[in-house]
């Protein structure tokens, strides 16, 4: 059983470009969430998608992040013009079913230059 | 705002000696718990999780307690071994409005280091 797959594990971007992260759930998970954590520190809900559709993004910054989880293929999360604040690491995780344990993936390192 | 914390960031220990992690949190609507491991470069790994209809839960080696009145989690680890070593996150998930939001809210973490 594969878990949740996330890539690329680590992405350079230089102020101004555009990050994209993407994440396959584990098989037969159609919730998916993302997190962001600084070092040292917890991770930090962003956004909350089921199939096709954004259920709370509460936690994500209003200008320049944007997530999507189609109906085919993995979930994105997109950063436009980053700025060195993004800086991160961003984990998803899926669930079978809300309120049940999220399974993480092992990441993306986003740095910026 | 309402968040969960722990109240020890580093935790020293003997391999062979039990450990126990601790977590306040301050959100009476929570209702569901969870506890994960996170090492070195991973993401982090689901180790138990509780309901807050429970008091008690128990898997291998870990045991997670739950005392509601006065907002308390821990995590009991029996018979600590070196590969236990990471970081221990607890994390809350609220329930507002008879309804369960898939959002968790994770404490800083407590480094558990276990020493041979």
């Amino acid at each position: 059983n594969a878990g949740v797959m996330q890539n690329p594990r680590h992405l350079v971007r230089r102020r101004g470009q555009e990050a994209r992260l993407r994440c396959s759930p584990m098989k037969g998970h159609s919730h998916v969430y993302w997190y962001r954590q600084l070092p040292e520190e917890g991770l930090k809900f962003m956004v909350y998608l089921q199939k096709e559709n954004i259920i709370d993004e509460s936690g994500m910054p209003k200008e320049r992040f944007s997530a999507e989880f189609p109906k085919e293929g993995p979930s994105i999360l997109r950063i436009q013009q980053v700025v060195r604040g993004d800086s991160a690491a961003y984990f998803c995780a899926s669930s079978d079913r809300v309120n049940q344990p999220q399974h993480f993936g092992d990441g993306t390192r986003l740095s910026i230059l | 705002g309402e968040s969960v914390g722990l109240h020890l960031p580093t935790l020293s220990v003997q391999e062979g000696d039990n450990s126990i992690i601790n977590c306040a949190y301050s959100n009476s609507a929570s209702d569901y718990f969870i506890w994960y491991k996170q090492e070195s470069g991973k993401g982090p790994q689901f180790i138990i999780d509780i309901r807050s209809n429970m008091d008690k839960r128990q898997g291998q080696r870990v045991t997670v307690l739950l005392n509601k009145t006065v907002k308390h989690l821990s995590l009991q680890i029996a018979a600590t071994q070196p590969g236990d070593s990471a970081v221990y996150f607890c994390a809350e998930n609220i329930r507002a409005g008879g309804t369960s939001y898939g959002k968790l809210t994770f404490g800083q973490g407590t480094i558990l280091t276990v020493h041979p």
